[in-house]
């Protein structure tokens, strides 16, 4: 069975850093590209980031550009979310996502359950 | 940046009834296109992709169709455990980016 659990989130100061984490099982994770989506309390699904299955090509919505780093260690089945300089708007649930295929350009078919990233002082 | 419409935002419907919900984008996207279904409190739930083909395991009520800048998501008997927002989303180019959800209730 495919799965993806995240973890790493909580409450974060304002220009702070957090690191979020994915673990996958039940599937080959380096053979597949892996986004990060997030959703603000009350609010739509936002893309974040995509890497590819070899981290050699990675992707930010404008946003989180400078701030944000995408990165995996497939040794681990491991997938990251380096956040730094948070920003109230950065307050949301951040969900990791599968690909269906190596270098992102086949959509989202898997998704994790979800980690709280709260921006508070 | 590719913009996605979604209407209605939101729909009330009855028990077996057949609801559609529509999907514009502002540019051509081709057939990359997803549709998601949230339940509350959940993770998203992929349901469609490649704006017809049926993800695996998901019941066959849900269907699909569109090309270019116009797609719609079918349910064709409506029923208590399908209640949730439903989000599109283009994967044509990077950013993706979403529709601002449609909330399915019953009547």
């Amino acid at each position: 069975q495919e799965q993806l659990v995240e973890s790493g989130g909580g409450v974060v100061q304002p220009g702070r850093s957090l690191r979020l984490s994915c673990v996958a099982s039940g599937f080959t994770f380096n053979k597949y590209g892996m986004h990060w989506v997030r959703q603000a309390p009350g609010r739509g699904l936002e893309w974040v980031a995509l890497i590819w299955y070899d981290g050699s090509n990675k992707n930010y919505m404008n946003a989180v550009k400078g701030r944000v780093t995408i990165s995996r260690d497939n040794s681990k089945n491991t997938l990251y979310l380096q956040m730094n300089s948070v920003r109230d708007e950065d307050t949301a649930v951040y969900y990791c996502a599968r690909d269906r295929g190596l270098r992102g350009v086949y959509g989202i078919a898997v998704w994790g359950q979800g980690t709280t990233v709260a921006v508070s002082s | 940046d590719i913009q996605m419409t979604q209407s209605p935002s939101s729909l009330s419907a009855s028990v077996g009834d057949r609801v559609t919900i529509t999907c514009r984008a502002s540019q051509g996207i081709n057939n990359y296109l997803a549709w998601f279904q949230q339940k509350p409190g959940k993770a998203p739930k992929s349901l469609i992709f490649g704006a017809s083909s049926l993800e695996s395991g998901v019941s066959s009520k849900f269907s699909g169709s569109g090309f270019g800048t116009d797609f719609t998501l079918t349910i064709s008997s409506l029923q208590p455990e399908d209640i949730a927002t439903y989000y599109c989303q283009q994967y044509n180019s990077y950013p993706w980016t979403f529709g601002q959800g449609t909330k399915v209730e019953i009547k």
